[in-house]
């Protein structure tokens, strides 16, 4: 079953602010990825992570790989409305190319 | 830039039909995979194959069947499609395992069962 927790489920962001999702797993593993998708197509990946601690940013986005390999963190900085989507975390054990999702964070924009 | 197409982004089918869904990766990758995407749960992983007439099963293979006869097409099927079963498929392919050989989508099929 799933293993990776994603929170927020969703939000509503104003454009100029900084907003950030997280993942979090009871299981340790070896990679996060961050991915988007935005509405009729499928995921593209954002932000690549294979070392604890280690921290990427992609122009305005900046993840972090958490220390103990349980976690990972996604923000975005000054929103603008094309960053409406599906936001996911996915996660890579040691072995294989198996991948397991987050719920993903929906991110709406405010009326 | 790696193009991975699905043959439909949608399908409407009713409940007992046998399903194909297509997909095809053009960048000679060697590994494909098909999800369903489901809200609130994310992507669950059906079946992937890491080379030609080889498949495995993801997290959730119940009720699905894959084919790989050419490199470059992997195929999901649904011997007797069910409600159950209405939901979003998405494939991805990767060149190889491993770091940095990371999966690339298509554009998704939705698929309805009546």
């Amino acid at each position: 079953g799933q293993q990776l927790n994603q929170s927020p489920q969703s939000m509503f962001i104003q454009e100029g602010e900084d907003v950030s999702m997280n993942c979090t797993s009871s299981s340790i593993f070896n990679t996060w990825l961050w991915y988007k998708q935005e509405p009729g197509e499928g995921p593209v990946l954002l932000i690549a992570l294979y070392k604890a601690g280690e921290l990427t940013s992609n122009g305005r986005l900046t993840a972090q790989f958490g220390i103990t390999r349980k976690d990972s963190f996604l923000n975005i900085s000054a929103s603008i409305p094309s960053d409406v989507g599906i936001y996911f975390c996915a996660g890579r054990k040691a072995a294989g190319n198996k991948l397991t999702f987050g719920g993903g964070t929906r991110v709406l924009v405010k009326p | 830039d790696v193009k991975v197409t699905q043959s439909s982004r949608y399908l409407v089918k009713r409940t007992g039909e046998k399903v194909f869904l297509e997909c095809v990766q053009d960048m000679d990758h060697e590994n494909m995979f098909w999800y369903r995407q489901d809200p609130g749960l994310g992507l669950r992983l059906i079946y992937f194959s890491y080379d030609v007439k080889m498949k495995e099963k993801g997290d959730i293979p119940e009720g699905y069947s894959v084919s790989r006869e050419k490199k470059e097409r992997f195929s999901l099927i649904l011997e007797s499609a069910s409600t159950n079963q209405t939901s979003m498929y998405l494939c991805a392919s990767s060149l190889s395992q491993g770091a940095g050989n990371e999966q690339f989508f298509g554009p998704g099929t939705r698929l309805t069962v009546l």
